[in-house]
């Protein structure tokens, strides 16, 4: 079981806006950066935001990120056939001293 | 642009130990954090951890008795090894760059090498 808590799936339409959250606790999301990443089937992941919501150029400001609390979000706007993807939150924790992952959540585009 | 490509071993048998090479491009190893992380269906995405040119490294604390990452400046390449492997360990291993400073890891990675699977059997 994952230290940060992720929806396993998620869906929309084309053009809609949809929400992934991630929480966590003080010691992850609460006192440091959190970051996301797509991993398209078969590929390697790639980075969508870091702390919370900066994007790496070349990705589309569709994609947005937030924080509230212990809690972070990754918004996506817009919705387009090829973002379906897993996407994953990620963040060092200052307990267990190591980079924690989410489970994942699986976007499905309808 | 910068690339990362792993290499090694694909098959491994029980107590082997596993070594891996990430061979960078576009950018020297003299900056930034160099990083390792794994992934499988029943552990998910693990960080295992990372080696800088300044000497700085750390390693997930599960696999700190079996795990070494190391660098080669000449060759701009870098290293990992995990000793005593067992069927838990069977994941893709991917090796990926830390934007960090001279000072600290920012702990998010960008880009990663494609991948590569291995698989420990007997």
């Amino acid at each position: 079981q994952s230290v940060l808590s992720q929806p396993p799936s998620v869906s929309g339409t084309p053009g809609q806006r949809i929400t992934i959250s991630c929480s966590g606790s003080k010691s992850n999301i609460g006192d440091n950066n959190a970051h996301w990443y797509q991993q398209v089937s078969g590929m390697a992941p790639k980075l969508l935001i870091h702390s919370y919501y900066q994007r790496p150029s070349g990705v589309p400001d569709r994609f947005s990120g937030s924080k509230s609390g212990t809690s972070a979000s990754l918004i996506i706007s817009g919705l387009q056939s090829a973002d379906e993807a897993e996407y994953y939150c990620a963040v060092w924790d200052d307990t267990l001293k190591t980079v924690v992952f989410g489970g994942g959540t699986k976007l499905t585009v309808l | 642009q910068v690339q990362l490509q792993e290499s090694g071993p694909r098959l491994l048998k029980p107590s082997q130990t596993l070594s891996l090479t990430c061979d960078v491009s576009g950018v020297s190893l003299i900056s930034y954090y160099w990083t390792w992380i794994r992934q499988s269906p029943g552990r998910g995405l693990e960080w295992i951890g990372h080696v800088s040119h300044s000497g700085t490294k750390a390693y997930h604390p599960s696999l700190q008795s079996r795990v070494s990452i190391s660098m080669d400046t000449s060759k701009n390449q870098f290293s990992l090894s995990l000793t005593s492997v067992t069927a838990a360990d069977t994941a893709t291993y991917f090796c990926a760059r830390d934007p960090g400073s001279s000072y600290y890891a920012y702990y998010w990675f960008d880009p990663w090498g494609p991948g590569i699977p291995v698989s420990v059997s007997s």
